[in-house]
């Protein structure tokens, strides 16, 4: 299986960057396409797709999220943070099965 | 708007087993493949079972291979979630999701099951 590596948590002051990281134990692109993916999940809530593909951005996702990264190393990046922005980010993999998730990067105020 | 809405979660006994069901609206059910994940307590997702969108080709976790069966009707946009031989590690709240570009793009709100004596 390939797994999907984040830090557990980062702290970030509102309107500031916010960088989170996923490392892959397996190269995820094929063909010129980013088999990764993010995904926001807020307490209680259902998690949302914001990037898909790298640095797609999903639909109705404001253009302050954006995805870079390819092989095994893949960023999200939230420029600038806002309040409602607090939640957990999961990065996912769709090169192989099964699908695998990151365990989550908890994004908390400073 | 997409919609979908899971149900038949509840407090089952080790061993047991479960349906659940997610009615899906919104968009051409009989067009998409769709996936279980589940979220345990406290933890993170896990990508469980996924079936074409003809149910030609049905794939699955090896934590629940032999255990679960995913199905879908078509002709009532609605996908299923068959869990035989229950334990307490299969406790999670369990989201369907709509599968686009191999990407999870639509999430139901979720349905919690509950393994326990």
């Amino acid at each position: 299986d390939i797994v999907l590596t984040q830090s557990p948590a980062l702290a970030v002051s509102l309107e500031q960057r916010a960088t989170i990281s996923c490392k892959t134990s397996q190269n995820v692109d094929n063909y010129g396409i980013s088999y990764m993916h993010w995904y926001q999940q807020k307490p209680g809530q259902q998690p949302k797709l914001l990037i898909y593909e790298g640095s797609n951005l999903a639909s109705g996702i404001p253009a302050r999220f954006s995805g870079s990264g390819s092989g095994t190393d893949f960023t999200l990046t939230i420029d600038p943070v806002e309040a409602d922005d607090i939640a957990t980010y999961y990065c996912q993999q769709s090169k192989d099965y099964p699908r695998t998730f990151g365990g989550g990067t908890k994004l908390e105020l400073k | 708007e997409v919609q979908l809405v899971e149900s038949g979660g509840g407090l089952v006994k080790p061993g047991s087993s479960l349906k659940l069901s997610c009615v899906a609206s919104g968009f051409t059910f009989s067009s998409y493949g769709m996936h279980w994940i589940r979220q345990a307590p406290k933890k993170g997702l896990e990508w469980i079972a996924l079936i074409y969108y003809d149910s030609s080709n049905k794939y699955y976790a090896d934590s629940v291979k032999g255990r679960f069966t995913i199905s879908r009707d078509n002709s009532k946009n609605t996908l299923y979630l068959e869990m035989n031989s229950l334990r307490s590690e299969d406790t999670a709240m369990y989201y369907c999701a709509k599968g686009l570009r191999r990407v999870f793009d639509y999430w139901g709100q979720g349905v919690m099951v509950t393994v326990s004596s």
